[in-house]
């Protein structure tokens, strides 16, 4: 099983949908879960960290869920702008964190 | 400048040349990456500096070899580079480097080999 897992997507979806994506990870000892997002030929832009209870921030809502071990990050009334691929980042508690492949999402008109 | 800069932005070069790339992070982080990502590929972590001292070399080949100065600064020098080493290279920064916090990103060089 890979460390980290994503599902690659796309995810093609018109503008105001809802879409969700998940994020595995083997590592049950890992402490501190991240989502970035990264625009083509452009740098990984930190999106939300993932706490425990979940968060929210604007439409973005982050879980985390440890029996499972999965996080995922839910996008509501989806934007134009919103397209972009989706890095969740696992860290195990050493020096190396874990990056997915990535989720591409496309958001249509 | 704010943030996480890195030079040059592109990057031509031949398997016999010796090139350099830099990165420099303006956040007062202590701890510094080098990343390398491969179309179709994720993130592979190359280098770690904490602290100007190297804590995590993930196996990457010796024609790769970083130097951090300071916490400020951190290179990578490039010689007898393959044709599969073009991609592009990542410099990252954050508080520190026990995974709590979130990476900061410089906008990259894309490097290719010829």
């Amino acid at each position: 099983r890979k460390e980290v897992e994503q599902d690659p997507g796309p995810f093609n979806v018109p503008e105001g949908a809802t879409v969700a994506f998940n994020c595995t990870y083997s590592n049950s000892a890992s402490q501190s879960f991240f989502w970035y997002r990264q625009d083509c030929r452009k740098e990984p832009k930190l999106l939300m960290s993932v706490y425990s209870s979940g968060n929210e921030d604007g439409r973005f809502t982050a879980q985390l869920n440890r029996a499972s071990q999965y996080i995922s990050l839910l996008i509501r009334d989806s934007k134009l702008s919103d397209s972009a691929t989706y890095l969740c980042v696992v860290n195990g508690g050493s020096y190396i964190p874990t990056f997915g492949r990535g989720t591409s999402l496309i958001v249509h008109p | 400048e704010t943030g996480v800069t890195q030079t040059p932005r592109h990057l031509v070069m031949g398997m016999t040349n010796k090139k350099s790339l830099k990165c420099e992070q303006h956040l007062g982080h202590n701890a510094m990456y080098w990343y390398k990502q491969s179309a179709k590929k994720p993130l592979e972590l190359m280098f770690v500096y904490s602290l100007e001292e190297r804590v995590e070399n993930n196996s990457v080949p010796s024609r790769f070899s970083p130097e951090c100065p300071n916490s400020s600064h951190l290179f990578l020098h490039l010689h007898t580079l393959q044709p599969e080493d073009s991609a592009l290279y990542l410099c990252a920064s954050s508080q520190d480097p026990s995974g709590v916090y979130e990476q900061y990103f410089g906008p990259g060089t894309r490097l290719t080999v010829t």
